[in-house]
């Protein structure tokens, strides 16, 4: 069965500082893998997705993602953080032969200036 | 332009009213969704119709009954609503199964 691990709860970094949230899947084939944001009050929004091809993905508002197959990992990093970008992050796992979407528990993310 | 748009954004109802939640997309997208979030920000999956036809139920009790009129609408009915089914409902819809779900603003329900 597929499931997302999303180890940390909580993560508090200063503004300007590097962020790596950390994904980690369960799946037996190669899977569609997304991260969302959710701003307090808000829904989702997409930061960005991984198909195929290319593992390092670029995504919205300064984001990328790797996908490390072999650590069945797909981490979240921005190289400097706003404090507009405390939120919570989910990380999303999805089946080729479904349209079913697993979602990691979250991560909370707050900023101190 | 609101692409997933969810009415309302706030319901506080008692426990045993019935209660609906409507859900609009304009993105002529083939698949819509609905996801449970509960205090936890867990979110799961309920449901997903594509073309109006229902693809995935995932256990939810009887008592939620989706019901797509067209493509673009995916309401959800709630029967005789208990304390736990308090919850953020979000509805989501992508174009084809298997890609990129966009995601309405959430209704936040609050049973009494």
């Amino acid at each position: 069965a597929q499931s997302v691990t999303q180890p940390d709860i909580h993560i508090t970094v200063s503004e300007g500082a590097s962020l790596e949230l950390r994904c980690n899947y369960s799946y037996g084939a190669t899977p569609y893998l997304f991260w969302y944001v959710q701003s307090p009050g808000q829904g989702l929004q997409l930061l960005l997705k991984y198909f195929s091809g290319d593992t390092l993905v670029q995504g919205i508002k300064g984001f990328e993602a790797e996908f490390k197959r072999s650590q069945s990992s797909f981490n979240l990093r921005k190289p400097s953080v706003h404090w507009s970008d405390a939120a919570e992050y989910f990380c999303a796992v999805g089946a080729r032969n479904t349209d079913k979407l697993i979602f990691g528990t979250g991560t909370r993310l707050q900023v101190f200036p | 332009d609101t692409a997933v748009s969810q009415t309302p954004k706030y319901l506080v109802t008692q426990m045993g009213n019935d209660k609906s939640i409507k859900c609009e997309q304009n993105l002529g997208h083939d698949t819509m969704y609905w996801y449970k979030q509960d205090s936890k920000k867990f979110l799961k999956i309920m449901f997903s119709y594509n073309n109006k036809e229902l693809i995935i139920n995932e256990t939810v009790p009887n008592r939620f009954s989706p019901k797509s009129p067209d493509k673009a609408h995916l309401n959800l009915h709630i029967n005789s609503l208990e304390l736990g089914d308090s919850a953020v409902y979000f509805c989501a819809s992508s174009q084809y199964q298997q890609e990129t779900q966009y995601f309405g603003p959430g209704t936040r329900l609050l049973v009494l």
